[in-house]
């Protein structure tokens, strides 16, 4: 079945510092899709990617679909205390309609 | 306001009882899916539902039923045959035009005592 690694497992930065991380996929994808879960709510929404080469913008959170279609890469800039929580980066399940998710990133930002 | 409502927020439970979560979404969405979430994990697919009066397995479905019986709502029960049912439930919908994207209720953390 399709596997999504997704580093770092975790990220402990300083208020105003960039963060990145990155998701690899075992197959190829035709989407890519980030989440954000604040701690003991449900994940949201932040970035969907459906084009290789694709670079697309939310605000401060960049993110971008690899050429190789094998990755995807999420970037926060000048992140704050409200960025807390754990990123997931997603893709097309084993079958129609269904998501595959990679294990998250956990981020912590110290004031 | 549209969106995915799960109730309750928490909820307990004795060993060997029967739980049934509730999801709700007014959203007019047609597929409708049940993840669990334990510590330091990802989500994992417990059953999905692309149409009202049909639904399938995921990757842990041992353990859990659920029904369609209308398109808005989606319950899932946690029975007594669930080996380790204290998790963090998680309820998503997504409409025919939104391609992948999935969109997730609040949760449910359910502890079974």
């Amino acid at each position: 079945g399709q596997q999504l690694n997704q580093s770092p497992q975790s990220m402990f930065i300083q208020e105003g510092e960039d963060v990145s991380m990155n998701c690899t996929s075992s197959s190829i994808f035709n989407t890519w899709l980030w989440y954000k879960q604040d701690p003991g709510e449900g994940p949201v929404l932040l970035i969907a990617l459906y084009k290789a080469g694709e670079l697309t913008s939310n605000g401060r959170l960049t993110a971008q679909f690899g050429i190789t279609r094998k990755d995807s890469f999420l970037n926060i800039s000048a992140s704050i205390p409200s960025d807390v929580g754990i990123y997931f980066c997603a893709g097309p399940g084993t079958s129609y309609g269904k998501l595959t998710f990679g294990q998250g990133t956990i981020l912590t930002v110290h004031p | 306001d549209g969106g995915i409502t799960q109730s309750p927020k928490y909820l307990f439970r004795k060993e060997g009882q029967n739980v049934t979560l509730s999801c709700e979404q007014n959203l007019n969405h047609d597929a409708m899916y049940w993840y669990r979430q334990d510590p330091g994990q990802g989500l994992r697919l417990i059953y999905y539902s692309q149409i009202v009066n049909d639904f399938q397995k995921g990757d842990i479905a041992e353990g859990y039923s659920v029904s369609r019986e209308k398109k808005e709502s989606f319950p899932l029960t946690v029975t007594s045959a669930q080996k380790n049912p204290t998790a963090f439930y998680l309820c998503a919908s997504r409409g025919l035009a939104d391609y992948n994207e999935q969109f997730f209720g609040p949760g449910t953390r359910l502890t079974v005592l």
